[in-house]
């Protein structure tokens, strides 16, 4: 079973900077099988990325996923107003699927 | 525009059998994509239950397996969760969702959640 572990737990930025989150597999995710949410406060998750690097439908392209094996990586070129909140990556490589628990991303 | 919705009781005794339907609009479930059921205890993080797909084939997670029926009805657009024997630790907003590409995922469209709570 692949844990999935996400650093910084918290983020703390301002509107404009960049934003680097890491999420960090116990063993080799699959064909990069990795997604990334992001979850606003009393909302389901919506998704961001998948396949570690496609956006999803309407993603804007300041997120951008990359990475392979065990080390992917999410990125907000330029955080906006909207951007805060708590993201969470994903691995559907092997079952059972799991979530990493989460990075926080508030304003500075 | 794919919507679900999840529906059931907000509330469940212990040891009782919680039970949630997943309505789906905007697209037949007998056109393919596996449906899911992931679950967020209040203040903390995702956890996959289990997926159904439109054969009625089913995964769920080992560590719920035991307690878990999942199943699909086709002729309502529905899939159901059926998760027995809960105790205080199963207390959490209930997500159902469409898997875009399997069964584990990503999931692409979700419903807004509903809060389950386990008390006597």
């Amino acid at each position: 079973e692949i844990v999935l572990t996400q650093s910084p737990g918290t983020l703390s930025l301002s509107p404009g900077e960049r934003a680097t989150l890491s999420c960090r597999a116990s063993q080799s995710v699959s064909s990069s099988d990795l997604a990334w949410y992001q979850q606003k406060p009393g909302q389901a998750p919506r998704l961001l990325i998948y396949d570690a690097s496609n956006r999803a439908t309407d993603i804007p392209d300041r997120f951008s996923g990359s990475g392979s094996g065990t080390d992917f990586t999410l990125t907000i070129s330029r955080l906006e107003p909207e951007d805060f909140a708590v993201y969470y990556c994903q691995q559907y490589g092997s079952s059972p699927p799991a979530f990493g628990p989460g990075t926080k991303v508030d304003i500075k | 525009q794919v919507q679900l919705q999840e529906s059931g009781p907000g509330l469940v005794k212990p040891s009782e059998t919680l039970s949630l339907t997943c309505s789906v609009s905007g697209y037949s479930i007998t056109s393919g994509h596996y449906w899911g059921w992931i679950r967020q205890p209040p203040g903390k993080g995702l956890e996959w239950i289990g997926s159904v797909y439109r054969s009625g084939n089913t995964y769920s997670n080992p560590s719920l397996k035991s307690r878990v029926t999942i199943s699909v009805d086709t002729s309502k657009n529905q899939f159901s969760l059926k998760l027995s024997s809960v105790t205080a630790a199963d207390t959490a907003v209930f997500y159902c969702a469409r898997g875009r590409g399997a069964a584990a995922g990503p999931f692409d469209f979700w419903g807004q959640g509903t809060l389950v709570t386990v008390s006597s």
